[in-house]
């Protein structure tokens, strides 16, 4: 089976709001990770990405937090907006051991 | 200039036939996969090649072969087609096998009919 997984497929989020995408992840020897945000009839594009020595890493309006105790992987998007609307995909990988293995994905809805 | 490249984005044949997808990088990379995408949005590798030399090829039926003339190209060539090969084949490549990240094409959408 796979080792990263989501289990909620849809987020719907207020314009304006924050919105918070979980990942969960099974293989703790994973030392890095990343997000991807997918619009409809486009491929993945890189978002964030944090290695397994960091628990918290920003960018512009987002934020990956990792949680390595509980395997658990998080994207936060501040001050969501109608461009945010995409799929969003956790991966793992074990740095020169393994490609990336992606989650299902969720997918978020911003409600103008 | 696109990144990684792939053609054509749209495909459709009928069972049985064959046909390929061609994929090029300008981003220098030494490393190209195939994924690909069912109507779920999983996300899941066929083939990997790094500096031309295939270094992962998952549990996908021999009729898909991979052929990498040269580290910036990787093309998908699809033989005998079925219904269940419709998906979306996306071409990506990496700097190199080392937990880098993987920057994607805009995927080619098969359908099989």
């Amino acid at each position: 089976g796979e080792s990263v997984g989501l289990h909620l497929p849809t987020l719907s989020v207020q314009e304006g709001d924050n919105s918070i995408i979980n990942c969960a992840y099974s293989n703790s020897a994973s030392d890095y990770f990343i997000w991807y945000k997918q619009e409809s009839g486009k491929g993945p594009q890189f978002i964030i990405d944090i290695r397994s020595n960091m628990d918290k890493r920003q960018g512009q309006r987002v934020t990956v937090l990792l949680n390595k105790t509980v395997k658990h992987l998080s994207l936060q998007i501040a001050a969501t907006q109608p461009g945010d609307s995409a799929v969003y995909f956790c991966a793992e990988s074990i740095t020169g051991n393994t490609p990336l293995v992606f989650g299902k994905g969720t997918r978020l809805s911003v409600i103008a | 200039d696109t990144a990684v490249s792939q053609t054509p984005k749209y495909l459709v044949t009928q069972m049985g036939n064959d046909k390929s997808i061609k994929c090029e990088q300008n981003l220098g990379h030494d490393t190209m996969y195939w994924y690909k995408q069912d109507s779920k949005k999983f996300l899941k590798i066929m083939f990997s090649y790094n500096n031309k030399e295939l270094i992962i090829n998952e549990t996908v039926p021999n009729r898909f072969s991979p052929k990498s003339p040269d580290k910036a190209h990787l093309n998908l060539h699809i033989n005998s087609l079925e219904l269940g090969d419709s998906a979306v084949y996306f071409c990506a490549s990496s700097q190199d096998y080392s937990g880098n990240t993987i920057y994607f094409g805009e995927g080619s959408w098969l359908t099989v009919v």
